[in-house]
């Protein structure tokens, strides 16, 4: 156990249809990642925010965005879902603002149909 | 940019047998390397890491060398079990230090 959980740990929806993944990090972690795992495009790194504030992009969609609130949760926003969205996603955190050691969720499961 | 690459994957081997797992990176500079793991149904977990050039790694019997002049970084247990079944990545910071860059991963398939 990494002490990162997420939930859900799988979601079902349509085309076009807005969904929150939800995370929080281990106890004493400012960081948070997201990342997007999908068979085509391996692990692909999406955002990263650090203390409530976002510190850097990766291959983040328009439709996707993210925030971290004050009690360091984060939740990643992802809209007008479509087929191609469907993947793993985990997030990440780690205790610096450079990308050292990051402890992992079990990830949710989005499929979108 | 900086980067990553894996052997191909999948590898299958009997329990016992000895693995290695390659990977080779293109840095600027000298970052950490890192080896993760995902076993089936999970999340990635952080297997070994090593901060600078001749460091070894090692965790759980598996061991990787930061060799700069090869900038290689390769996976390496010398009896494998059952349970090390899994799909293994390497990483790297990415070029500007924003994220974690990993490699493609590569499934180990060991047979009792």
């Amino acid at each position: 156990d990494s002490g990162v959980t997420q939930t859900p740990k799988h979601l079902i929806t349509a085309t076009g249809q807005r969904v929150t993944l939800r995370c929080s990090p281990r106890s004493g972690d400012l960081s948070v990642y997201w990342y997007q795992q999908s068979l085509d495009q391996g692990l692909q790194f999406l955002i990263h925010y650090y203390n409530g504030e976002e510190r850097a992009k990766g291959n983040i969609l328009e439709r996707f965005s993210a925030q971290q609130f004050p009690d360091l949760h984060s939740e990643l926003n992802l809209s007008s879902l479509e087929l191609g969205d469907s993947a793993l996603y985990f997030c990440a955190s780690s205790v610096t603002t450079v990308p050292d050691t990051q402890y992992f969720g079990p990830g949710t499961r989005l499929t979108v149909l | 940019g900086d980067s990553v690459t894996q052997m191909e994957g999948p590898v299958t081997l009997s329990e016992e047998a000895f693995l290695t797992i390659n990977c080779t990176y293109t840095a600027t500079g000298y970052p950490s390397l890192f080896w993760y793991v995902q076993y089936p149904g999970e999340g990635l977990q952080l297997l070994l890491k090593a901060t600078k050039a001749d460091d070894k790694g090692s965790n759980k019997g598996f061991e990787a060398t930061y060799r700069k002049e090869t900038t290689s970084f390769h996976l390496e247990k010398g009896s494998v079990q059952v349970s090390d079944s899994a799909v293994y990545f390497c990483a790297l910071p990415d070029t500007g230090r924003r994220a974690l860059t990993f490699g493609s991963g590569t499934r180990l398939q060991v047979q009792p």
